[in-house]
């Protein structure tokens, strides 16, 4: 069965940092990209990181570019979020999600999440 | 404002049929496939639909996904009040190098 168990979330002061962690199983971690997915209060999902399988790709929306950096340690089964410059607006239950893609060198991509951990809350307040 | 536009609310009764419509543009709905999520309070969301029209194993014949152009769609049949969620879809944009999602449609079952 594959669990995602996220960690790390808590209370932090604007400009503040914080390092959410992602622990995986169930499944062959290594030949699976990952994600990061969050939902402030009251709002929609908003995708917020990707890593390719070996890590050495990343993407970011635009939202986080600059300030989050997504890292992966295939070794030990986990997935990473580091955030910097934390704003008050960076407030979300975070999401860790499994990948599903294909297609890269067709005219049409399909990129998916299907399995989702429970979520870990930030909270950025002062 | 989300990338994907889709209606805020929707409603039924058990038993009909609702619709749920997700429009995009060109960089992203229409060369890229879609997919939808089921998302209950308190809980992880659920992949409902992917690639369009595919269903994971488990999810029942009575959700089904369509795209034509830059908007697709998700229909839920033999409405069920345990259907009462929040339905978001989603998918790659080339332009933004990235995923994207609907606003999300709040389904109420009557």
């Amino acid at each position: 069965e594959v669990q995602l168990l996220e960690s790390g979330g808590g209370l932090v002061q604007p400009g503040g940092s914080l390092r959410l962690s992602c622990a995986a199983s169930g499944f062959t971690y290594n030949i699976n990209a990952m994600s990061w997915v969050r939902q402030a209060p009251g709002k929609g999902l908003e995708w917020v990181s990707g890593i390719s399988e070996s890590g050495d790709a990343t993407y970011y929306a635009d939202s986080v570019k600059d300030r989050f950096t997504i890292s992966r340690d295939n070794s030990k089964k986990m997935l990473y979020l580091q955030m910097n410059s934390l704003r008050v607006e960076d407030t979300a239950l975070y999401y860790c999600a499994k990948v599903i893609w294909f297609g890269e060198l067709t005219a049409t991509f399909t990129y998916f999440f299907d399995h989702w951990g429970q979520g870990t809350l930030v909270t950025v307040s002062s | 404002q989300s990338v994907l536009t889709q209606p805020s609310s929707a409603s039924g009764t058990p038993g009909q049929r609702v619709t749920i419509s997700c429009s995009g543009s060109n960089s992203n709905v229409r060369i890229n496939t879609v997919n939808w999520y089921q998302h209950l309070p308190g809980a992880a969301p659920k992949l409902l639909i992917f690639s369009n029209d595919m269903r994971p194993s488990g999810v029942p014949d009575r959700f089904s996904g369509s795209k034509s152009g830059t908007s697709a769609s998700l229909a839920i049949s033999g409405l069920l009040s345990e259907d009462e969620a929040d339905y978001y879809c989603s998918t790659w944009d080339d332009s933004l190098n990235g995923v994207v999602f609907g606003g999300g449609t709040k389904l109420t079952v009557l």
